[in-house]
């Protein structure tokens, strides 16, 4: 799988849209990207992916470039409950072994 | 909507002790299941998945098994516990679609002493 290369940190204000950048220029084109975010001593909660298109859910948007070589992550509005590891993971969807490669992450922290 | 359960969701275990870790799914019927390690400031080690029943496959060769008894029971064991098996263990489910997003239970925090 392709690997990705976040920053370490951020930050952002609350009420404000977070956005979470992250760059997997190796990408192949069957590899999906993911979004995954941890909060403190919990598991990863799963957020939203996407293959080539703009991807949006009740949790945040995806925004993937036309060349598929980065990948946005926006929160729009923020919350305190926010502030957690957030994963960018590339992956081949081929079944049950493909395993979840997760890096260090982005530290994002939502100020009051 | 399915859910998954760990159980203990802390367990301090000495050297050399055996060790059972549990996991189970509600809401599905037939899912993927693994099971991730997670040591501290590092990120997730896949150590086994299972497709099915009895079918269970091994990532990295350690200290470790598991084991399918049902259909939506996942456990993790071990007969002697090592110092280097602390961490955070993980339990997963997927369907068996060509997406096949994996969903995280609330994990289980493993110190061995």
């Amino acid at each position: 799988d392709a690997k990705t290369t976040q920053p370490t940190s951020m930050d952002c204000a609350e009420g404000r849209a977070a956005n979470l950048p992250c760059n997997h220029s190796t990408i192949s084109g069957n590899e999906y990207v993911y979004w995954y975010r941890q909060i403190h001593s919990q598991g990863p909660q799963y957020i939203i992916h996407g293959l080539k298109n703009n991807e949006t859910n009740e949790m945040a948007s995806l925004i993937i470039t036309e060349d598929r070589k980065s990948s946005t992550l926006i929160l729009p509005h923020a919350t305190l409950r926010d502030t957690a590891v957030y994963y960018c993971i590339v992956r081949t969807s081929t079944g049950a072994n493909s395993k979840l490669t997760f890096g260090k992450g982005i530290t994002l922290s939502v100020r009051p | 909507s399915q859910t998954i359960h760990q159980w203990p969701a802390t367990l301090v275990q000495p050297v050399g002790s055996p060790l059972s870790l549990e996991c189970t799914v509600e809401g599905t019927s037939n899912p993927n299941l693994y099971w991730y390690r997670q040591a501290a400031g590092r990120g997730l080690q896949l150590l086994f998945y299972s497709v099915g029943i009895g079918q269970i496959s091994s990532e990295v060769p350690q200290n470790l098994s598991a084991s399918r008894p049902q259909d939506r029971q996942f456990i993790l064991s071990s007969k002697k516990l090592l110092l280097s098996d602390s961490g955070f263990y993980l339990c997963a489910w997927s369907l068996h679609t060509s997406t096949d997003t994996q969903y995280f239970g609330p994990g289980t925090r493993l110190t061995v002493l």
